[in-house]
């Protein structure tokens, strides 16, 4: 699976868009981006996941370039419960086994 | 009632001692999994299995064994715990098939685990 790259911290004021960036440059073309967060040690939440084609749901967006080099989730109106630490990971869906987590960004969300 | 729990939530034992923690899912999923995370670290995957006879070691298997009773159930076991085996467990599950985000894993709350 390729390797993602993330920043190891982020601020964003509260009620503002968090955008959280990730580099996947060695993504390869059956692989999809997944982004889960942990709050403060619980387990990891599932977020979002894409292919190529920007997602959306009730949590998040996920914007992929169009080289599927890196991409970006947005948090359109980050809340105080939104800190966490966010995982980018990249994978093969066919690879049940390999799902790795690196050590992902710390979104601090401020009041 | 959540998806996912794990028993128990914390533990703590002493060096040389035999315990077991639990997970169990509601999801009737088939693929389940547990990880350990160390402090400001990420998750590493110890084992897991796609049914109830498949077992496979995951990246750091060394010193756990797991057992899979059924399909909603898969516990694992620290046969004689040492204190480098301080950390958080979590169990996780999947959904079989192989469209698009059937590989997306749920996780439990974790389990706390000190080994004196």
């Amino acid at each position: 699976d390729a390797k993602t790259t993330q920043p190891p911290s982020m601020d964003c004021a509260e009620g503002r868009a968090a955008n959280l960036p990730c580099n996947h440059s060695t993504i390869s073309g059956n692989e999809y981006v997944y982004w889960y967060r942990q709050i403060h040690s619980q387990g990891p939440q599932y977020i979002i996941h894409g292919l190529k084609n920007n997602e959306t749901n009730e949590m998040a967006s996920l914007i992929i370039t169009e080289d599927r080099k890196s991409s970006t989730l947005i948090l359109p109106h980050a809340t105080l419960r939104d800190t966490a630490v966010y995982y980018c990971i990249v994978r093969v869906t066919l690879n049940f086994n390999k799902f790795y987590f690196g050590s992902g960004t710390k979104l601090n969300v401020k009041p | 009632d959540a998806d996912v729990t794990q028993t128990p939530r914390n533990r703590i034992t002493k060096t040389g001692k035999r315990i077991m923690l639990e997970c169990s899912q509601t999801k009737g999923h088939d693929r389940m999994y547990w990880y350990r995370q160390d402090p400001g670290l990420g998750l590493r995957l110890i084992y897991y299995s796609f049914d109830v006879k498949d077992i496979n070691k995951g990246e750091i298997s060394d010193g756990y064994s797991v057992s899979r009773q059924a399909q909603a159930k898969f516990s694992l076991s620290l046969e004689s715990a040492i204190p480098n085996q301080t950390a958080l467990y979590f169990c996780a599950t999947s959904g079989g098939g192989f469209r698009e985000g059937q590989g997306t894993q749920y996780f439990g709350p974790g389990t706390r685990l000190l080994v004196l």
